[in-house]
């Protein structure tokens, strides 16, 4: 059974750089999409961006800008990096893996989310 | 970019009742659409992907149907563990969630 695990700090101060990594256990991190997704408080779903088990990466063009994920195989981990964050950046930040296969294209494992506060 | 439009953005059903969910998006995205539930306080699960296709283990009272723009979840007999939150979810494109739609129960 494949887990994924979001770990990093819950507080980051405004303009600073909001760093979490998502450990992946039960199962390799090769040959999948994995993605970050967020949940502002009482808000809806945001995908923030992918990489690919070999570093390829994209991102939802409102976050482009701000937003760097990459994949460690060796540690079966991938990470993010959000940029000048703000209190707007305040959410519940979700990994998942993105299951492409047979013509479906889905979220099929997610991790339990870690709640990330912009605050001085 | 596409657009998805989710309605309504909140449903309150009686135990047994059949609800309906739509998903418009702003262009043709095929069937290229899944449906998620979240509980308070979990991640999302998927029910259905590719618009009309139920996940392994998930009961046959949902449903999905549709395709090109317009798409609709159901839930036939609404049951009180259907309490949650509901999102489309399209990805022909970079994945794009709906708005989500609150579920109550009456």
């Amino acid at each position: 059974q494949v887990q994924l695990q979001e770990s990093g700090p819950g507080l980051v101060r405004p303009s600073e750089t909001l760093s979490l990594t998502c450990t992946v256990s039960g199962g390799s991190i090769s040959s999948y999409y994995w993605s970050w997704i967020r949940q502002p408080p009482g808000k809806g779903l945001e995908w923030i961006g992918y990489v690919y088990y070999s570093g390829t990466t994209d991102y939802s063009p409102s976050l482009k800008s701000r937003a760097t994920i990459s994949v460690d195989r060796p540690k079966n981990q991938f990470s993010l990096k959000l940029s000048s964050v703000t209190a707007a950046d305040t959410a519940v930040y979700y990994c998942a893996r993105d299951l492409t296969k047979g013509g479906f294209d889905y979220f099929d494992y997610w991790g339990q989310g870690i709640l990330v506060t912009v605050s001085s | 970019d596409i657009q998805m439009t989710q309605s309504p953005s909140s449903l309150s059903a009686s135990v047994g009742d059949t609800v309906s969910i739509t998903c418009q998006a702003s262009q043709d995205i095929a069937n290229f659409l899944n449906w998620y539930q979240q509980k308070p306080g979990k991640a999302p699960k998927v029910l259905i992907k590719a618009a009309s296709h139920l996940e392994e283990g998930v009961p046959s009272r949902f449903s999905g149907s549709g395709s090109g723009t317009d798409f609709t979840f159901t839930i036939s007999s609404l049951q009180p563990e259907d309490i949650a939150t509901y999102y489309c979810q399209q990805y022909d494109n970079l994945p794009l969630f709906g708005q989500g739609t609150r579920l109550e129960i009456k």
